[in-house]
């Protein structure tokens, strides 16, 4: 079965450092993937995705990932954090067989950016 | 645009009693799915419908899980009898299609004592 990998469980940095978190699924054929963010207290709300096309995508609040098809992988990056992109940051991907609309997530990365 | 809502957003209750949540999906969304978060755990899918019918419930931890939808704009998940291990955050999103991201609700934090 499909699975995520969040290798990060917990990551600090010092505002205006540059970020990296990283995603790998298990297994490939076609698939959908997607970064959601959690702020404290709050739901999950979509930050970028991945369908097809340009494997760079960029999303909201100046968040961008780059799939690379050949490593399983789509890891997220901002050239510079502010101390409001504390959050939680999930990883998912949806195989796409189809009509199935499951997603798979990691198990999130927690961020926390000092000020 | 009203996004996914679900009530009540926090509840606390004694362990054996019901506990039902609920969940109205985005107008228009034909897809809903019912998941936990928790610490140890993450965010674990429990169930999703596709046009009001269950599609895949593996993730409904036990018997004491159901959850029904009745009609494309609401849903229900309760847990009968429940148990302090049920304590959570429950969210549910609904979805366009399977071509669609999923939208989530605020959840609804769960806390049996």
């Amino acid at each position: 079965a499909q699975s995520v990998s969040q290798h990060n469980h917990h990551v600090i940095l010092s505002e205006a450092a540059s970020l990296e978190l990283g995603c790998n699924y298990s297994y490939g054929g076609t698939v959908n993937l997607f970064w959601y963010v959690q702020y404290p207290g709050q739901h999950l709300q979509l930050l970028l995705k991945y369908f097809s096309g340009d494997p760079l995508v960029k999303g909201i609040k100046g968040f961008e990932a780059e799939f690379i098809k050949s490593k399983f992988s789509f890891n997220l990056r901002k050239p510079s954090v502010q101390w409001s992109d504390t959050a939680e940051y999930f990883c998912a991907v949806r195989d796409y067989g189809g009509a199935t609309n499951k997603l798979i997530f990691g198990t999130g990365t927690l961020l926390a950016v000092q000020p | 645009d009203a996004g996914v809502i679900q009530s009540p957003r926090h509840e606390v209750t004694e362990m054996g009693q019901e506990v039902t949540l609920r969940c109205k999906p985005i107008s228009g969304h034909n897809s809903l799915f019912w998941y936990r978060q928790t610490m140890m755990r993450g965010l674990e899918l429990l169930i999703y419908f596709n046009n009001n019918v269950p599609i895949d419930d593996s993730g409904m931890p036990e018997d004491r899980f159901s959850a029904k939808m009745p009609n494309a704009s609401f849903s229900t998940l309760k847990i009968q009898p429940s148990e302090p291990r049920d304590s959570a955050v429950y969210f549910c999103a609904s979805s366009s299609g399977p071509s669609a991201p999923q939208h989530f609700g605020d959840g609804t934090r769960l806390s049996i004592l």
